[in-house]
């Protein structure tokens, strides 16, 4: 089955600062690829995902890439506020045949520091 | 706030027993997802639901079992409950369609702690 890797665990930045979380799947045929923020005693949110046909993408502060040929992706979020302080989550889905389950890394505290 | 709800918010119970958790998926959406979130685990996918029938299933144990209603809430039934079950469980719907890679929008999740 699918394996997610993610790096770094924990992740200390200063207000403004830019931050990148990593991620690797080892499922050649996942196709999708979510990430979640995810607060203190609350669900995981949908932050930004991405899918195989796309290189990258774009949200206000917020970006995705995919290297499909080396199965790596990443999170990159700029000028980074307190409130980006959270849980992040990567995850991979395979596509086709209506199989849509996820496959979630272990996660990435970030800290941003004022 | 998702659209997804889920009930009770904590849950406290003894080894041995069962419990039952609630999830209403978001209006329009016909699967539903559970998932276990526990520290050393982290997210683990458990089983899916669509349309009142069983999609797909993940590491989900024996004594763990799910249903999908009619009116699309879904219940996860938890029994012979151990100390190692107390985790954050959560439930995530989605529309699904048969080409894959749906979002999945996830609950606020139920804490249960079993002493």
């Amino acid at each position: 089955g699918e394996n997610v890797e993610q790096h770094p665990s924990t992740l200390s930045v200063q207000e403004g600062d830019s931050a990148v979380i990593k991620c690797t799947y080892s499922d050649s045929a996942s196709n999708y690829f979510p990430w979640y923020k995810q607060e203190l005693g609350k669900g995981p949110q949908l932050i930004i995902d991405i899918r195989s046909n796309v290189g990258e993408k774009k949200d206000q502060r917020i970006a995705v890439t995919l290297n499909k040929t080396a199965k790596h992706f990443s999170l990159h979020i700029t000028e980074t506020q307190p409130e980006d302080s959270a849980v992040y989550f990567c995850a991979a889905s395979p596509r086709g045949s209506g199989y849509s389950t996820l496959t979630f890394g272990k996660g990435t505290m970030l800290l941003v520091s004022p | 706030d998702s659209g997804v709800t889920q009930t009770p918010k904590h849950l406290i119970t003894a080894t041995g027993q069962r419990v039952t958790l609630r999830c209403s998926p978001r209006s329009g959406d016909l699967s539903v997802y559970w998932y276990q979130q526990s520290l050393d685990q982290g997210l683990q996918f458990l089983i899916q639901y669509y349309n009142g029938e069983e999609r797909a299933k993940g590491n989900i144990l024996e004594r763990f079992s799910a249903q999908q209603f009619p009116d699309l809430h879904s219940e996860l039934n938890l029994s012979s409950l151990e100390l190692g079950d107390s985790a954050l469980y959560f439930c995530a719907s989605s529309h699904f369609t048969l080409s894959g890679g749906d979002t999945q929008y996830f609950g606020p999740g139920t804490r249960l702690t079993v002493l």
